[in-house]
């Protein structure tokens, strides 16, 4: 079965501050997707990867797929307290991609 | 556009108790749907995913079932619920090319 990690699973970090969210997987795939999901609600998508060298970015964060590693990236710019909330990376798998597996997420904390 | 729809938002039900979760979809033909638990403080379980009618897969062996009787609704049963069963379910669906996108959930608490 595919396997997705995600590390760190908890980061607080002071606003301004730049920080790397990783999440690796086990499976060839080239179909990576990030969300955010607030304190009890649903989750929101972020950024869809769909090819080696991918990046993508809006406004403070940016993401990134290295299919060869089989690691993505999302990238924090000088963060800021609306930027709190868990993160999650899921992987595409299965016929026409399917299937996602997801990461356990990333609780980012950013304190004023 | 598309959108997706759950309810109850959230449920209280005893131990032993059925359960019945609904799922619709709005604004889309032929989605796939899948059926997502959170536990408190967790990430995501794919319970059970859909890509037709009546093509349901089950990802994790438990006391849930699904189905789908129409092409944009899915619903989630069980005819007994364990304590086990307390969590956040997600309802989401995807087209082909597409990311999944995501209902706004249902809390359920089983005492």
């Amino acid at each position: 079965e595919l396997k997705v990690e995600q590390n760190p699973l908890f980061l607080s970090m002071q606003e301004g501050k730049n920080y790397t969210i990783y999440c690796n997987y086990s499976t060839t795939s080239d179909r990576l997707y990030w969300y955010r999901q607030d304190p009890g609600k649903s989750l929101e998508s972020l950024f869809v990867l769909l090819s080696n060298g991918a990046v993508k970015q809006e406004g403070r964060l940016m993401a990134s797929l290295d299919t060869k590693a089989r690691l993505s990236t999302l990238h924090i710019t000088a963060a800021v307290h609306d930027l709190s909330a868990t993160y999650f990376c899921a992987v595409g798998a299965g016929y026409n991609f399917n299937k996602f597996y997801f990461g356990s997420g990333t609780k980012l904390n950013v304190k004023p | 556009s598309q959108t997706i729809h759950q309810w109850p938002a959230t449920l209280v039900q005893p131990v032993g108790s059925p359960l019945s979760l609904e799922c619709t979809v709005e604004g889309t033909s032929n989605p796939n749907l899948y059926w997502y638990r959170q536990a408190a403080g967790r990430g995501l379980q794919l319970l059970f995913y859909s890509i037709g009618i009546d093509q349901i897969s089950s990802e994790v062996p438990q006391n849930l079932s699904a189905s789908r009787p129409q092409d944009r609704q899915f619903i989630l049963s069980s005819k007994k619920l364990l304590l086990s069963d307390s969590g956040f379910y997600l309802c989401a669906w995807r087209t082909t090319g597409r990311e999944q996108y995501f209902g706004p959930g249902t809390r359920l608490t089983v005492t």
